[in-house]
């Protein structure tokens, strides 16, 4: 969906290294998650933001940290990357009244 | 938390055939459940949503059927098309923004 905007598409980078996904949206939505996937695992949440002043944890937040800059965006960071990082990252977006959550197209991190 | 079992994998299908997708949750408190479609180099897509307090809703060429009691749903897609090939994930949830998703299955229709 090409309301919600993720930089970059594609990443390759080191053991060891601070990495930052980033998120825009232009729904206007309060709501910003983001997701992991790893093949024949699903998505599996990592941070959720009601608001700009609102972060919480998801299953897997640990070796991971986020910033909500706005209420349209909000970035994921990896401190330290380590290989088993090495997935497919989803931001996704949703109203307060919706339970309709809409993705971004997806950075593909590759961690050596 | 919520555990969400999602059968086949993969599945494979005639043009024109149907095709079902189950899954099974574990937590009886949720009361949301959305089925996503996602195409090659994309993000999810939902597709269609069933309520804990509906038994089936359709649109089109899909529909989804709940099950309270066993605690599973189901994906129809009927009259499969080409353009049906992807990757579906059903989830779960009973706050509306924490989902619960399955492990996914890869669609193809065969021509």
């Amino acid at each position: 969906d090409a309301d919600v905007t993720q930089t970059p598409r594609n990443r390759i980078t080191k053991t060891g290294k601070r990495i930052m996904l980033e998120c825009s949206q232009t729904k206007g939505h309060d709501r910003m998650y983001w997701y992991r996937q790893d093949p024949g695992l699903g998505l599996q949440l990592i941070y959720y933001s009601f608001d700009v002043k609102d972060i919480n944890k998801g299953e897997i937040s640990d070796g991971y940290s986020v910033s909500r800059q706005a209420q349209a965006k909000f970035s994921l960071s990896l401190e330290s990357a380590i290989p088993n990082q090495t997935a497919l990252y989803f931001c996704a977006t949703s109203d307060l009244q919706g339970d309709t959550q809409y993705f971004g197209p997806g950075t593909r991190l590759t961690v050596l | 938390g919520e555990n969400v079992e999602q059968h086949p994998s993969t599945l494979s299908v005639q043009e024109g055939d149907s095709a079902v997708i189950k899954c099974t949750y574990s937590d009886s408190a949720s009361n949301y459940f959305p089925w996503y479609k996602q195409e090659l180099g994309k993000g999810p897509q939902l597709i269609i949503d069933i309520r804990s307090n509906v038994g089936e809703k359709k649109d089109q060429r899909i529909a989804v059927t709940l099950n309270k009691t066993a605690k599973h749903f189901s994906l129809h897609i009927t009259e499969t098309q080409p353009e049906d090939s992807a990757v579906y994930f059903c989830a779960a949830s009973f706050n509306d923004y924490k989902l619960s998703f399955g492990a996914g299955t890869t669609v193809t229709v065969r021509a």
